[in-house]
């Protein structure tokens, strides 16, 4: 059963312009949304968890800078801008968050995303 | 700050053999830890996870923990061609989880 769809599943971005990528939640139980990087190291590294319609995050990290926003209860959106080494960005859902969560991680199929 | 740290970088081992792969963390307020394996072009999926010391068994797999050493293990018996796979563990920390480079596990026939 598939919990998360992400768009689009891969991306050519020329260097300089930022991408918008989209996270689907299909299943109302799982409502923490997060965000997370793999690089091409496969390094994986969390990013932002955004629970409730209206949140908005930004972080900047080594290679890229990301503006997260909850959109709806099922819908959860990453801008990617200042890119400069290609990563999949993948879209988590779980049925709680914090550090005392017993609960899974279910990944979405990841939106790979590679610098011109 | 969580820091998670895994050996061996990679693995090379014949079927039916055991693989185990070890994982240490830096910070003891995590709680729960997990083992997540990812096969190639695919998304990482959880194995198993541990919150006690002590060992837990699913199936052909074995994680054990050790919270004073700040380490952990996943242990594969039998080890079969489709366990071949990237292997990442994980510490939760804060909001997310904190994850390990991981292990390559390569499982010839």
């Amino acid at each position: 059963v598939t919990l998360l769809e992400q768009n689009p599943r891969w991306r050519l971005v020329p260097r300089g312009q930022a991408v918008n990528l989209r996270c689907i939640l299909k299943n109302s139980q799982y409502p923490w949304m997060s965000w997370y990087q793999q690089d091409l190291q496969k390094q994986l590294q969390w990013l932002f968890t955004l629970r409730s319609p209206g949140d908005k995050e930004v972080k900047s990290l080594p290679g890229a800078d990301y503006l997260a926003t909850r959109v709806t209860d099922t819908e959860l959106r990453l801008q990617v801008a200042n890119m400069s080494q290609g990563r999949t960005l993948y879209c988590t859902c779980s049925a709680a968050s914090g550090q005392g969560s017993s609960y899974e991680q279910y990944f979405g199929p990841g939106t790979r995303l590679t610098v011109l | 700050q969580q820091n998670v740290q895994q050996s061996p970088e990679s693995l090379i081992v014949p079927e039916g053999a055991r693989t185990s792969l070890n994982c240490t963390f830096s910070d003891s307020a995590s709680q729960y830890f997990w083992w997540y394996r990812q096969h190639s072009g695919k998304a990482p999926k959880a194995l198993m996870s541990i919150f006690s010391n002590g060992e837990k068994e699913e199936g052909r797999f074995t994680i054990h923990l050790n919270k004073a050493s700040l380490h952990f293990s996943l242990h594969i018996r039998d080890s079969q061609p489709s366990d071949s796979a990237l292997y990442l563990c994980a510490a939760n920390y804060a909001q997310g989880l904190t994850f390990g480079l991981g292990t390559r596990v390569s499982v010839f026939p």
